[in-house]
């Protein structure tokens, strides 16, 4: 079975331009997470979408937004692009309900702002 | 205070040694941990997944928890070159509502390298 995918694998953006990250969860899978992780960091959390409803949201600026569509896939949106939004992007896919913190990541994209 | 606290290393092993890596925790109602190993420049992979004290095991891998003391451990018996990667804790409420919901909070990640 495939695991989570990610799209683009690499991405180079200057300051003040929007991004947009894709993510295909596991097969079976309703719900998908989004996190940042910065070199030496632990991921970070963004958001959370089960069943196409935005379920939880961490401490990120308005800038960043989401969506998950009807086949579950999920988009995460960056909007006016900061240096400190360089970073690797994850995507987690969980079965969802009482398994919603069984998380399986993606390889991530990695965006550079310049 | 962080929610997690992990010692960063880096951590220096020879082959074969029992690795020992552990996290503590500030919030008594995180009932959900996860162990995490990360190669370099990759996306996180699930080791263990546990949700009560004591200890669970899968191959050379064993993870134990103690809610008493909040802390959590993972040990890896027979090191091999092939351990060597970042390895992240995290941790989660019990179905939190609200903002929370499907948050797992992370360690800042221990970067251990085992040599032959």
């Amino acid at each position: 079975d495939a695991g989570v995918t990610q799209s683009p694998t690499h991405l180079i953006k200057t300051r003040g331009q929007h991004v947009t990250l894709r993510c295909s969860p596991i097969s079976g899978h309703k719900s998908v997470s989004w996190y940042q992780q910065v070199l030496g960091q632990g991921p970070q959390f963004i958001f959370q979408y089960y069943e196409k409803e935005e379920r939880g949201r961490g401490n990120f600026p308005d800038r960043f937004s989401a969506r998950q569509f009807p086949n579950y896939s999920s988009e995460l949106n960056v909007n006016a692009l900061l240096l400190g939004d360089s970073a690797l992007y994850l995507c987690a896919s969980s079965p969802g309900g009482l398994g919603i913190y069984e998380q399986y990541f993606g390889p991530g994209t990695r965006l550079t702002v310049t | 205070q962080k929610e997690v606290e992990q010692d960063p290393g880096p951590l220096s092993v020879p082959e074969g040694a029992i690795v020992s890596l552990n996290c503590t925790y500030s919030n008594s109602a995180f009932q959900y941990f996860m162990w995490y190993r990360q190669y370099s420049r990759k996306g996180p992979e699930l080791l263990m997944y546990t949700y009560s004290s004591g200890n669970k095991e899968d191959g050379r891998f064993t993870a134990q928890v103690d809610k008493s003391s909040k802390y959590i451990s993972l040990f890896i018996r027979d090191s091999q070159p092939s351990d060597s990667a970042t390895y992240l804790c995290a941790i989660s409420l019990s179905h939190a509502g609200g903002t929370s919901y499907g948050k797992l909070t992370f360690g800042q990640g221990t970067i251990l390298t085992v040599h032959p």
